[in-house]
């Protein structure tokens, strides 16, 4: 149980386009959605924290406007990456919680690379 | 800000033998403490969490917990070398380290 799905696991666009990251939680329901970067041999950074039918409550130094957080159902959580840049290129990471556990459960990740 | 530090590495024991890894962090008043393994390319599993002070074991990793010292630390014993990877510490859940990474060889 507690499985946690991504898509797409990878993604390559051009500079200047959006793209859409969906986490969905598979077998639970997941009141609180986070969502993570990483950069190569770096810590994950936690960028925000989502729950169902409310705003997304961001982390100091990032963008709102740019990282677009949307949970709209106990499932469902997406991060679109507005007017993307290379230097947005990371592995985004997503993790999910529910009203029984603070464990979180990990989706499989998405590599980004911003050509 | 909240502080995580580990050491980078990289870690090398040989099989068998027991891994040790640790952490420290900055904020007195964290309460939950978690250790993660990341391969690459991966997102994170988690091993274990610790709450209290003292050890606690699951299998072959034990976490050590000392919240005087503000220090974590997971042993791995009878290390294998599927146990090769990055080794995360992460503090009041949302805060990791940059990882240890270790390589167990045969």
């Amino acid at each position: 149980g507690a499985v946690v799905s991504q898509h797409p696991s990878w993604v390559i666009c051009k500079s200047g386009t959006s793209v859409k990251i969906e986490c969905r939680s598979l077998d639970f329901q997941a009141t609180t959605m986070f969502w993570y970067r990483q950069f190569p041999k770096q810590s994950l950074m936690l960028m925000a924290t989502s729950n169902e039918g409310s705003k997304a409550t961001y982390e100091q130094g990032v963008e709102k406007d740019k990282f677009l957080i949307n949970h709209a159902s106990l499932t469902l959580s997406t991060l679109t990456v507005t007017s993307a840049h290379p230097e947005d290129s990371s592995f985004y990471i997503c993790s999910a919680t529910s009203e029984s556990t603070d464990t979180q459960y990990f989706g499989p990740g998405t590599r980004l690379t911003v050509l | 800000q909240k502080e995580v530090e580990q050491n980078s590495g990289p870690l090398s024991v040989p099989e068998g033998a027991i891994a040790s890894l640790n952490c420290t962090y900055s904020d007195r008043v964290s309460q939950s403490f978690f250790w993660y393994r990341q391969y690459s390319g991966k997102s994170p599993e988690l091993i274990m969490s610790i709450y209290s002070n003292g050890d606690k074991e699951d299998g072959r990793f034990t976490a050590q917990l000392n919240k005087a010292s503000q220090y974590v630390s997971l042993l791995i014993r009878d290390s294998q070398p599927s146990d090769s990877a990055t080794y995360l510490c992460a503090v009041n859940q949302f805060y990791f380290g940059t990882g240890t990474s270790l390589t167990v060889i045969p």
